[in-house]
């Protein structure tokens, strides 16, 4: 069974620009949650799906920050426009129920320049 | 609240040696789990341990649990350079499913 992959693995982006991350959890997963860890600091919460549907999004640090899950599949975390402090590593997990455990990605590792 | 909190936050040994970390959480979980992160990478599930078990190994991770003091600990047996990454948990499962970690702890393996 394939588990949660992220694409890209690394992103070099400059001050300004827009970046797209994906994240397609395992199959049959309806709930889907991102994560990121700035540099030194905690792994932190960001958002979760169920299905399409966005339950909680109080970990989105600001309104440059957009996740989609349209079709109630892959993910989409947007970031537009970028700026230096979003460097980071993004994670996305996955779980059958959000009582369960949840299987993370290998994450994509943003770099604003 | 955070639901996985290091300790200690950086730890330096020899190869060869074993390593112990341990973490501390603070509601109710159904299961625990420990991460590690390389350096610039992804994060890779190393072992997860549930609320009724006390002891679990996996190759050289031993990790205990002792839900009445809401902690947990991994030891990692005779260390290499490879070990070197920062090593994260979080409990989880139940009502918890927003996981919050800590800042992880930082395990230097010199060879």
């Amino acid at each position: 069974e394939a588990g949660v992959t992220q694409f890209p693995s690394h992103s070099v982006i400059e001050k300004g620009q827009t970046v797209t991350l994906r994240c397609d959890p395992i199959s049959g997963h309806d709930n889907l949650y991102w994560y990121r860890r700035v540099m030194g600091k905690e792994i932190k919460f960001l958002l979760h799906f169920v299905k399409e549907s966005k339950q909680d999004e109080s970990g989105m640090p600001n309104n440059r920050f957009l996740a989609e899950r349209t079709g109630g599949t892959y993910s989409t975390l947007k970031v537009q426009p970028a700026e230096l402090e979003d460097s980071g590593v993004y994670f996305c997990a996955s779980s059958l129920d959000r009582a369960l455990e949840q299987y993370f990605g290998p994450g994509t590792r943003l770099t604003v320049t | 609240s955070q639901q996985g909190e290091e300790d200690p936050q950086a730890l330096s040994i020899q190869e060869g040696e074993n390593a112990t970390m341990n973490c501390s959480y603070k509601t109710s979980i159904n299961n625990l789990q420990w991460y590690r992160q390389n350096s610039g990478r992804g994060l890779v599930h190393l072992i997860l341990i549930r609320s009724n078990e006390r002891e679990k190994h996996s190759g050289r991770l031993r990790v205990t649990l002792d839900t009445s003091k809401k902690s947990s600990s991994l030891l990692i047996t005779a260390s290499r350079a490879a070990d070197t990454a920062s090593y994260f948990c979080h409990g989880g499962g139940g009502s918890n499913y927003k996981l919050t970690f800590g800042k992880g702890t930082l395990l230097t393996v010199n060879p």
